[in-house]
């Protein structure tokens, strides 16, 4: 069965400050990995989906990484801004579509 | 589009009674999704549908739960007799899979049993 780990659980950083977010999954046999943004009271939403044969995604201020022999995603986000304060979570898709998702990420930016 | 619709967006109910939540789904989208939100368990994937058709339950936690998708644009997930651990965010998402595995999710519905 597919785990998911997120490290850290949450953190904090004042704002302009480049960071890096980890995510980790047990069964290298995925179809993608996808990154998501949640604020508080509100539904997923996308940011970055690799598919399992490329090694990277980027958007705007995000980079996301992927190597699948090892079984570890990260997000990186550069320049980062209070906006960006948000749960940032990692899923991977299996071939049939649904996702196994972490624990999620809650990250602070101080002004 | 509008999005995933999801509703009711908060409904607090009391243990035993019938739970309804409802889904349209974004228009031309061939998969729905339903997945639970708690803080103890995170986002847990109930059930999915292609073509309206479910092909994963197992997910569903027990028989009270129930789902049904009777047409592209529609889908339900019922819980009878609702009880106070089923409080928790469900959420509903769909893909439209020719185009690529971009998923998008509703807004969810916030259910509390009393």
């Amino acid at each position: 069965k597919q785990e998911v780990t997120q490290i850290p659980a949450a953190l904090s950083v004042p704002e302009g400050e480049n960071l890096v977010l980890n995510c980790s999954f047990t069964d290298s046999a995925i179809y993608n990995l996808q990154w998501f943004r949640q604020d508080p009271g509100k539904g997923l939403t996308s940011l970055l989906l690799i598919q399992s044969s490329q090694r990277e995604q980027t958007s705007g201020r995000l980079n996301a990484s992927l190597d699948k022999s090892s079984g570890r995603s990260t997000l990186y986000i550069a320049a980062s801004q209070p906006g960006d304060s948000a749960t940032y979570l990692c899923a991977v898709s299996g071939s049939a579509r649904q996702l196994t998702f972490g624990s999620g990420t809650q990250l602070t930016v101080l002004p | 589009d509008a999005g995933v619709i999801q509703s009711p967006r908060h409904e607090v109910t009391e243990m035993g009674q019938e739970v309804t939540l409802r889904c349209k789904p974004i228009s031309g989208h061939d998969y729905l999704f339903w997945y639970r939100q708690t803080m103890m368990r995170g986002l847990e994937l109930l059930i999915y549908f292609n073509n309206n058709v479910p092909i994963d339950d197992s997910g569903m936690p027990e028989d009270r739960f129930s789902a049904k998708m009777p047409n592209a644009s529609f889908s339900t997930l019922k819980i009878q007799p609702s009880e106070p651990r089923d409080s928790a965010v469900y959420f509903c998402a769909s893909i439209y899979s020719p185009a690529g595995n971009t998923i998008y999710f509703g807004e969810g519905s916030w259910l509390t049993v009393v």
